[in-house]
């Protein structure tokens, strides 16, 4: 299977807090991105890091990518209730979108 | 824009059943996806197409599954016969590229419970 594997597979904090997800995946990539679904829903593209970028930064969120590791890293900071949700990492390849199993995250107020 | 539209939202059928999924992309976007997930293999694509054409099915489970890309604005993917293994959640999915930096832009999905 070409799937990538996340970590940890459930987070659960305190509202405020900071939360980091970590992604590896198995082939090359053009790009690595990350999507939230809430419960029920589809999957919201949140952001896109390229193979030659080792950072990005979009609001609360920053991605790291470490091509020689093959693994990405999520931080979302100062949480909100509003992020509990699933987060997925995909890698993709020349064209197809490869997703990982995903972490479920749990803000507690 | 509206987004990715996908009908129905919840299906429920009995086993031996035709099901047809259906999906219109956003406008203007080449690209589109259907994947399906479980709780047991997570999402999984099963076909994609580039300006209507299909371009890989390797991800299809087998010959009960089809799908179809007739214009730009609409695709169905289709059971027959269904069977209870069958049981997801549908997504379908387009994007204006693919591999070069744009994420797609997800519907929200069809349930479907087969009996």
């Amino acid at each position: 299977s070409q799937q990538g594997e996340e970590d940890p597979q459930a987070l659960s904090i305190q509202e405020g807090e900071n939360a980091t997800m970590n992604c590896s995946y198995k082939t090359s990539i053009n790009n690595l991105q990350w999507y939230r679904q809430n419960s029920g829903r589809g999957l919201v593209h949140l952001i896109l890091i390229r193979s030659n970028e080792r950072e990005k930064h979009s609001g609360r969120l920053r991605v790291t990518l470490d091509t020689s590791k093959k693994s990405s890293s999520l931080l979302i900071t100062a949480s909100r209730a509003a992020d509990t949700a699933s987060y997925f990492c995909a890698n993709q390849g020349a064209q197809k979108l490869v997703f990982g199993q995903g972490t479920r995250l749990t803000i507690n107020p | 824009d509206a987004g990715v539209i996908q009908s129905p939202r919840h299906e429920v059928t009995e086993m031996g059943q035709e099901v047809t999924l259906r999906c219109k992309p956003i406008s203007g976007h080449d690209y589109l996806f259907w994947y399906r997930q479980t709780m047991m293999r997570g999402l999984e694509l099963l076909i994609y197409f580039n300006n209507n054409v299909p371009i890989d099915d390797s991800g299809m489970p087998e010959d009960r599954f089809s799908a179809k890309m007739p214009n730009a604005s609409f695709s169905t993917l289709k059971i027959q016969p269904s069977e209870p293994r069958d049981s997801a959640v549908y997504f379908c999915a387009s994007s204006p590229t693919a591999g070069t930096g744009y994420g797609y832009t997800f519907g929200s999905g069809t349930r479907l419970t087969v009996v």
